[in-house]
């Protein structure tokens, strides 16, 4: 167990639809990443937060936003559906943010299927 | 630009060794990560590289080559568990600081 905690762990929607993920970090960290893995596919990097800030951008969707709240936990929106959007999504956790980070903590994910 | 470069399958015998390979081209460098993943399941830390040079970590060995983007994994006395996927990462040297992964190899572990 990472201490990453995220729901849900599966969710099924259909097109045009729109979703929430949900990510607890760690106790104690600061840094909050998401990652999109498709099928037999590396993983994506989505977005990165730190301490409520957005610091860093991958090739993340208009259609997708995020954020960080005050009490450290972050969600992923994923909206307007689309059959490609099904994937594993992560999030991941670190203490803090910059070039000494070490390593990240990976959540269980969440497993979209979009029909 | 930073793209990063592993074998897709490899296959080896139980008690084995093996060794994966990982190049990485990227606009800058701020160290090399190797993850283990199992089908569906979360990455899991294997080991971290700054430097040049080996790090062991029980049967899991890192090596680390800044000079030529290169760097492997080397498995020993493989276990039937090893079966998992092995991603390499590469943290950017931009404020980022993201991990880019490698899109994984592969590994299966026959008896």
């Amino acid at each position: 167990d990472s201490g990453v905690t995220q729901t849900p762990k599966h969710l099924i929607t259909a097109t045009g639809q729109r979703v929430t993920l949900r990510c607890s970090p760690r106790s104690g960290d600061l840094s909050v990443y998401w990652y999109q893995q498709s099928l037999d596919q590396g993983l994506q990097f989505l977005i990165q937060y730190y301490n409520g800030e957005e610091r860093a951008k991958g090739n993340i969707l208009e259609r997708f936003s995020a954020q960080q709240f005050p009490d450290l936990h972050s969600e992923l929106n994923l909206s307007s559906l689309e059959l490609g959007d099904s994937a594993l999504y992560f999030c991941a956790s670190s203490v803090d943010w910059g070039p000494n980070t070490g390593e990240l903590f990976f959540g269980e994910g969440s497993r979209l299927t979009v029909l | 630009g930073q793209n990063i470069d592993q074998p897709t399958e490899m296959t080896a015998t139980e008690g084995a060794i093996v060794q994966i390979n990982c190049t990485y081209q990227t606009s800058g460098f701020n160290g090399l990560f190797w993850y283990q993943q199992h089908a569906g399941e979360a990455p899991t830390f294997l080991s971290y590289n700054v430097l040049d040079g080996l790090e062991e970590k029980g049967r899991f060995s890192s090596f680390l080559s800044r000079s030529k983007g290169y760097s492997y994994l080397l498995l020993k006395e493989l276990q039937m568990k090893d079966s998992a996927s092995y991603l390499c990462a590469a943290r950017a040297a931009d404020s980022s600081y993201k991990l880019i992964f490698g899109s994984g190899t592969r590994l299966l572990v026959r008896p």
